[in-house]
């Protein structure tokens, strides 16, 4: 049953060891997303695909990165964790990408970075 | 740019009703969406506005005056499960969040 689903829940790395959390669907739809969000904030949006079409928000990281290698599975990879960079790590999806498209999100995976 | 404003904290008990606001600037506005997010899960999706007025889903309710920049969230009939973080989110070039309003549902 479940939709978006995020692999793993719970991520502990180490300050400047590479990380990379993965995504999947069985939604078919068109739009992935990745946000980051601290705790009491607003989830912040890093970048999405539409279809193979990346789109970086212009003010992520380059630390931050992202690939989707088929419609299903998005993964993102952090290449050297900061202490800044734990948060928890949601993925959405939506089936045009439209700013009016309702949005389904994953369970998250929260990073916490030693 | 863009601004979304909503109270960061709200208190009520169960059975009552409580409204959170969300007051936003932006261009290119296509509607408002209200997003509920319980303690260590996923926002789920509630409601969304694109013309003014009021929507009703069951217990939820959400309102948008366009005009006034301003939209609410109503909840009825309070239940402690009904305790979770709220999120407006205005859709114009793309979706932005609001920094959430944490409801707490007291017996």
């Amino acid at each position: 049953d479940a939709m978006v689903i995020q692999n793993p829940r719970y991520q502990v790395t180490q300050f400047g060891k590479p990380v990379t959390l993965s995504c999947s669907q069985t939604l078919n739809h068109n739009v992935m997303y990745w946000y980051q969000q601290k705790s009491s904030q607003a989830p912040k949006l890093l970048f999405h695909y539409y279809d193979k079409d990346f789109n970086n928000e212009a003010d992520t990281p380059d630390n931050f990165q992202s690939r989707r290698p088929n419609t299903s599975f998005c993964f993102l990879d952090i290449r050297s964790p900061g202490l800044g960079d734990a948060a928890m790590y949601l993925c959405a999806t939506s089936r045009t990408g439209s700013p009016t498209d309702t949005q389904y999100f994953g369970p998250g995976t929260r990073l916490t970075v030693l | 740019g863009q601004s979304l404003e909503q109270p960061s904290e709200v208190t009520a008990v169960e059975g009552a009703i409580v409204q959170i606001n969300c007051t936003y600037q932006t261009s290119g506005f296509y509607g408002l969406s209200w997003y509920q997010q319980h303690d260590g899960g996923a926002p789920t999706f509630l409601s969304y506005n694109a013309l003014d007025g009021l929507e009703e889903t069951g217990r939820f309710s959400s309102f948008l005056s366009r005009s006034d920049s301003y939209g609410y969230l109503l909840l009825q009939e309070l239940q402690m499960k009904d305790s979770a973080s709220y999120f407006c989110a205005v859709s114009s070039n793309d979706m932005r969040f609001g920094a959430g309003t944490r409801l707490t549902v007291k017996p």
